[in-house]
């Protein structure tokens, strides 16, 4: 298995531009977590998709920042317009959920590192 | 809420000792599981163990072993005769539940492990 793709691998953009990271998830996988880390605020979840519904986005951070799964192999998370604030590693994660049995441990992707400037 | 705290920022060891990493979390949860993860130079995230909040049993995998006690909510990771390749950022974390949303993940600051020889 290729484990979680994630493109691109490095972003740097200019404050007020759009960016948009993309992520694949472990085939057979039917949960996506995306995660934002900084040297400020640690490894934070910003949003949990289940079988491509989102499923908690409190925390994510504000109305600039939108996440979507249109289906069961791609997300993308949308920064627009960006602001050099928004300069952090982005991990993508995926798991399975089975219903009424625990869910499997979450495999990350390599991250995508986002500079705004 | 839940937190996670990882009082040792960094730690510097020479090759071939023991060291162990630290990990206290809150919680008012009865079900959860905890994590440890590695980040290595290369930035990505390493799963290395998840142990669930009724299974207090120690573990150990190699060189590693972890400590779970639910009385001072702690699970400590050790790690015996390290090595250079050990060097990396340790994360602990800590989920909701068992099922639904079990790799919504509260992480640590994380511990800087440095292993010279």
């Amino acid at each position: 298995d290729a484990g979680v793709i994630q493109s691109p691998r490095h972003e740097v953009t200019e404050m007020g531009q759009e960016v948009t990271l993309r992520c694949k998830p472990i085939s057979g996988h039917n949960s996506l977590f995306w995660y934002r880390q900084t040297m400020m605020r640690g490894l934070e979840l910003l949003i949990y998709f289940n079988n491509n519904v989102p499923i908690d986005d409190s925390g994510m951070p504000e109305d600039r920042f939108s996440a979507k799964m249109p289906n069961a192999s791609f997300s993308t998370l949308k920064i627009q317009p960006s602001e050099p604030r928004d300069s952090a590693v982005y991990f993508c994660a995926s798991s399975f959920e089975g219903y009424g049995f625990p869910d499997t441990e979450a495999f990350f992707g390599q991250g995508t590192r986002l500079t705004v400037v | 809420a839940q937190k996670v705290t990882q009082a040792q920022t960094e730690i510097s060891v020479v090759e071939k000792e023991d060291v162990t990493l630290d990990c206290v979390y809150e919680t008012r949860d009865t079900t959860y599981y905890l994590f440890w993860y590695k980040q290595p130079p290369s930035g990505e995230l390493v799963f290395l163990i998840r142990r669930n909040s009724f299974d207090e049993q120690n573990e150990i995998s190699g060189r590693y072993s972890w400590n779970f006690q639910k009385s001072t909510s702690s699970f400590n990771f050790t790690i015996t005769a390290s090595q250079v390749v050990d060097s990396a950022v340790y994360f602990c974390a800590l989920s909701r539940g068992l099922t639904g949303g079990g790799n919504k993940l509260t992480f640590g600051t994380g511990t800087q492990l440095k292993v010279e020889l």
